[in-house]
């Protein structure tokens, strides 16, 4: 079965230009999660949808930020623009309701210049 | 917000030795679950625990959910190559029946030396 694909991998970009991280979750998974790691402050919560419904985007650190569910099958995490500072890892997890687990993408790994 | 306290944020060790690691919270969570990350790879799940005093197993790895439900432990007995990776603890909200997204630690990297 494959698990959650997220694209790209790896992002290098310069500073001001528009950024798009995308995630394919899980089929039948109907919780969406998007998730930063940095050194300084983890694993931090920025957004997460519910049967394609975002339910809590207070994580989400700034206007700069936006991500949308167009259906059960993909999301994307918007930056724009970007900033040096949203160099991070950014992950991808989605789970299936009544269950704790959230599986993992193997992230996107985004720097900007 | 909440904050998860994890500690040690390293651990250097033999291998064969036994590992422990915790987390505590200010705030209370409904469940507490812990991953264990490697290089290039996002976060994989070890165990969860859902009740307050519960203890679970899992192979070489046992972890309690504290009796306040604002704590937890890892253990990792007899150590070996593989277990090396960055191991984070996880709070969860349940809320109205539902998930919620979950509130890491800073976690604990743990290497052994030969």
């Amino acid at each position: 079965d494959a698990g959650v694909i997220q694209s790209p991998r790896h992002e290098v970009t310069e500073m001001g230009q528009e950024v798009t991280l995308r995630c394919k979750p899980i089929s039948g998974h109907d919780y969406l999660f998007w998730y930063r790691q940095t050194m300084m402050r983890g694993l931090e919560l920025l957004i997460y949808f519910n049967n394609n419904v975002p339910i809590d985007d207070s994580g989400m650190p700034e206007d700069r930020f936006s991500a949308k569910m167009p259906n059960a099958s993909f999301s994307t995490l918007k930056i724009q623009p970007s900033e040096p500072r949203d160099s991070a890892v950014y992950f991808c997890a989605s789970s299936f309701s009544g269950s704790v687990e959230q599986f993992f993408g193997p992230g996107t790994r985004l720097t900007v210049l | 917000g909440q904050q998860l306290n994890q500690s040690p944020q390293s651990m250097f060790i033999q291998e064969g030795e036994d590992v422990s690691m915790n987390c505590t919270s200010s705030s209370i969570f409904n469940t507490w679950l812990w991953y264990k990350q490697e290089p290039g790879e996002g976060p994989v799940l070890l165990i969860a625990l859902y009740k307050a005093g519960e203890l679970t197993s899992n192979g070489r790895l046992t972890a309690q959910f504290g009796i306040t439900r604002k704590d937890s432990f890892l253990n990792i007995s007899a150590s070996i190559p593989s277990d090396v990776g960055i191991y984070f603890c996880a709070g969860q909200l349940i809320r109205g029946g539902g998930a919620d997204g979950l509130t890491f630690g800073k976690g604990t990297h743990l290497i052994i030396q030969p």
